[in-house]
């Protein structure tokens, strides 16, 4: 079993859609949780970390954290063109000092 | 202003030769990281280092290569050992509370 998992899509949506972004890690002690949104041959660019479980609202975009389901998403509302990139989740296991990557999914927004 | 520099932006290497890339943070970041990025793939970690000349390796670390002489650098050099070098090379640095900060990266060509 992976560490981090995600689906890799692609997810296409409509213009101005919610985009539902999901993943899921295997330990459960982990306490770290990010998502990062990367352009086609361009560096990760952090847009959202969690640490408690619930929401978290930031713009445009919701972090979804349920520990107990050891499970994690991202909510993209009004979604955009500008939006369509790849997604990736990170997660920070338990006594770690490293972020652990899942394989990204792709998202298209389509005018 | 702030941030992480990697260079060379583009390397190229010859069958059986070491390339060294470089990563400088004028941040003040501890922990360092290293990742690679292979094609429609998530970020592998290579190499990790949480403080000066201490490192531990990640998940792919064989025919990699660090050091951590100082707080701001830490280069990594692949060696003729790894037979797959080519692959986007990324390079991240930590502050404790909000996630990793990333490099402009460095796309390895085996020529």
């Amino acid at each position: 079993q992976k560490e981090v998992e995600q689906n890799s899509g692609p997810l296409s949506v409509p213009e101005g859609a919610i985009a539902s972004l999901n993943c899921t890690y295997s330990d459960r002690g982990s306490q770290s949780f990010f998502w990062y949104r990367q352009y086609s041959g361009k560096s990760p660019e952090l847009i959202m970390f969690i640490y408690s479980n619930g929401d978290k609202e930031d713009g445009r975009f919701t972090a979804q954290l349920n520990k107990a389901s050891q499970y994690v998403s991202l909510l993209i509302r009004d979604s955009q063109p500008s939006d369509s990139a790849t997604y990736l989740c990170a997660v920070i296991p338990s006594n770690t000092g490293k972020l652990i990557f899942g394989q990204g999914t792709t998202l298209q927004v389509k005018p | 202003d702030g941030g992480i520099t990697q260079s060379p932006k583009y390397l190229f290497r010859k069958e059986g030769q070491n390339v060294t890339l470089s990563c400088e943070q004028n941040l003040n970041h501890d922990a360092m990281y290293w990742y690679r990025q292979d094609p429609g793939q998530g970020l592998r970690l290579i190499y990790y280092s949480q403080i000066v000349n201490d490192f531990q390796k990640g998940d792919i670390a064989e025919g990699y290569s660090v050091s951590r002489e100082k707080k701001e650098s830490f280069p990594l050099t692949v060696t003729s050992a790894q037979k797959n070098p080519t692959a986007f090379y990324l390079c991240a640095s930590r502050e404790m509370v909000f996630g990793y900060t990333f490099g402009s990266g460095t796309r390895l060509t085996v020529v």
